[in-house]
């Protein structure tokens, strides 16, 4: 089963909009990680945030965590439409198995 | 220095044949996982190594499915008499597997079509 659930499952906006996605888990966790897939290949890692960080900024990502309600999100500003593609949170690692959430296909249209 | 690298890139085949997915992760990550997903979906963990520990296997489907990680480094997805539901891209990451900023690196997938 999964360990992260990523909500919206599809978003589209137009580019310049805002983008939000967010992920909740279920165990506790060391840190957790966004990552991005384009066309169905191998993915890239994107951000990492601590359980002791509440935020976190890359660029125009902006990355959440409140540990007590066990949720992320993940902010990407002013989106461009090379942005569109899918967004998956990850959970563990350090000798855990790390385990993704179900994915947020992002489209932006130009 | 080189990512991780996965061959074939594509493979087609017939139901029933068996086919060896390879992944070559990179030098000096302990970890290793294989992932599945199928078109449009999210990713299916199958099996993941660490270290010189017995691999969790748990996620592999069923006893068609099985892999082995030689010498710590390069690692092979065998698949069995494969069946036309087992067409999907195969995805491979490696990872130091310590540390807290533990990140997994992957390589570009195998895509698999049964005929």
């Amino acid at each position: 089963s999964q360990q992260g659930e990523e909500d919206p499952q599809a978003l589209s906006i137009q580019e310049g909009e805002n983008a939000t996605m967010n992920c909740s888990y279920k165990t506790s966790i060391n840190n957790l990680q966004w990552y991005r897939q384009n066309s169905g290949r191998g993915l890239v890692h994107l951000i990492l945030i601590r359980s002791n960080e509440r935020e976190k900024h890359s660029g125009r990502l902006r990355v959440t965590l409140d540990t007590s309600k066990k949720s992320s999100s993940l902010l990407i500003t002013a989106s461009r439409a090379a942005d569109t593609a899918s967004y998956f949170c990850a959970t563990g690692g350090h000798y855990q198995k790390v385990t993704f959430g179900t994915g947020t296909k992002l489209q932006v249209i130009p | 220095g080189a990512g991780v690298s996965q061959s074939p890139s594509n493979k087609v085949t017939e139901k029933g044949k068996d086919v060896e997915l390879r992944c070559d992760p990179i030098s000096g990550h302990t970890a290793l996982y294989w992932y599945r997903q199928s078109l449009g979906q999210g990713l299916e963990f199958l099996i993941y190594f660490q270290g010189n520990s017995a691999p969790d296997k748990s996620g592999l489907p069923s006893d068609r499915f099985s892999a082995e990680r030689t010498g710590g480094s390069v690692s092979t997805l065998t698949i069995q008499r494969t069946q036309q539901e087992d067409s999907a891209v195969y995805l491979c990451a490696s990872s130091l597997g310590i540390g807290d900023t533990d990140t997994q690196y992957f390589g570009p997938g195998t895509r698999l079509t049964v005929l």
